[in-house]
This record gives structure tokens, sequence and C-alpha cells, in this order.
């Protein structure tokens, strides 16, 4: 069975501040690795995608990947009320023989920036 | 890029009607694309893997024969929610695959069957 874990929150953190959402999957042979946001009402939003272990930065966020301990996290620099949002972690798999792949999502931890 | 349209964003109907859903990438081709369903507070389901030219992949409990999916095309791919029920009101959202299995997801439907 293929697995996202996230931390439903939700997490508060003050306007300024650095929010840190965490992740972590079941599936060794998982190879693409996806942050999404998804506002109230909305559908989700491709944030970040990393590949390879390490830090990958694009502005305010930054994603880790650890292929070891099979965790991924988004850090959000400068956290503004406008990221309030829930935050989806999403891992790849392989559901046939024919290189079709599918992406298992967490529940979404919830971020609540306060002003 | 990676711009996904879907058509119409909200549409209420009668019991018992069937509605239909289209899902387009704009600027690039999709093999797959995929169907979820949110219901209020909860997490993202997936109904179904749609390749273009084959059969829908349907998930557990998702009947096959209610939700009708064709990708007659590398950009098109359509759901259709066949005599509507009450139940079957939700928030359906579709995504497109694109390079090294991202997905770009459509803006959503709202469905409200009365």
């Amino acid at each position: 069975q293929k697995e996202v874990e996230q931390n439903s929150g939700p997490l508060s953190v003050p306007e300024g501040a650095i929010a840190s959402l965490n992740c972590t999957y079941s599936d060794r042979g998982s190879q693409s690795f996806f942050w999404y946001r998804q506002y109230s009402g909305k559908s989700p939003e491709l944030i970040m995608s990393i590949y390879s272990n390490g830090d990958k930065e694009d502005g305010r966020f930054t994603a880790q990947l650890n292929k070891a301990s099979q965790y991924v996290s988004l850090l959000i620099r400068d956290s503004q009320p406008s990221d309030s949002a829930t935050y989806l972690c999403a891992v790849n798999y392989r559901y046939s023989g024919a290189g079709s792949y599918q992406l298992t999502f967490g529940k979404g931890t919830k971020l609540s920036v306060i002003p | 890029g990676a711009v996904v349209s879907q058509h119409p964003s909200w549409v209420i109907c009668k019991s018992g009607t069937s509605v239909k859903i289209e899902c387009r990438s704009l600027d690039f081709q999709a093999t797959t694309m995929f169907w979820y369903r949110q219901f209020p507070k909860q997490s993202l389901m997936l109904m179904a893997t749609s390749n273009e030219g084959s059969k829908a992949t349907y998930e557990q409990g998702v009947e096959k024969d209610k939700f009708l999916i064709n990708h007659a095309s590398l950009t098109l791919s359509t759901l259709t929610v066949t005599s509507a029920h009450p139940e079957d009101s939700s928030f359906y959202i579709c995504s497109a695959q694109g390079h090294r299995e991202t997905q770009y997801f459509g803006p959503g439907t709202r469905l409200l069957v009365l």
C-alpha cells in the first residue's frame, strides 16, 4: 500500500516566520515528489517539484528531500497571511508495467499565518 | 505554461439528468489525465485515470457505468456523470500529466444535484 503521511495541523505561525511542513512516504521506489497548495474552495496548485536528494529553492519556498529517510519537507520563509492554505505532499508511483505513474497525495497540512 | 481548463466551472441540475465536464490541457499534450472528487473539508479522492485512446482505469468503489470517461485526444478528457443524484454533488477536479509525472490541475467543477 502506497502511503503518504502528513501532520494535518493546523500549523499556526506568525507573519514573517518560517513555516516547516513535513511529509513521509512508504514507497522506496518513488522518484518524483511534489508540493501543492490548495486554498479553501479551490483546486490544488503546484508549488514545487523535487527529484534529487538535497534542497531545492524557489523564491520563499525550499523543498528538501531525503530518500534514505523517505522524507520530504517544505519550508516557507517570511510567511505571509496569503500563504494560509492546505499544503499537499504528493509522491509518484508506477501503477502499471507500461511506465504509467500516479501520484499518491497526503491528506494535507493546514497552515495558518497569523498577522 | 502547463495550463489546464475545465468547463463548466459550476453546474446545477435536477436529479436523474446527466452532466458532462470537459478537461483540456491548453498548452501541452497529456497522454494521461486524472479525475478527482473532493467533498467539503475532505481530501482529494482519485476516481479514475484516463489514458488517450484507451479505456479509463477506475479506482475501487467508483462505478464506471455512472462516471463515464472519454479521452479522445491528447488535450481533452471528459467526465459524464450519468443519472446524477444529490449524493453526487461534489467538487470534481481534473489534472493532466506533464513532464516527469507532474500533475497540473484544472480549476474544478462544482456540481449540485437537486
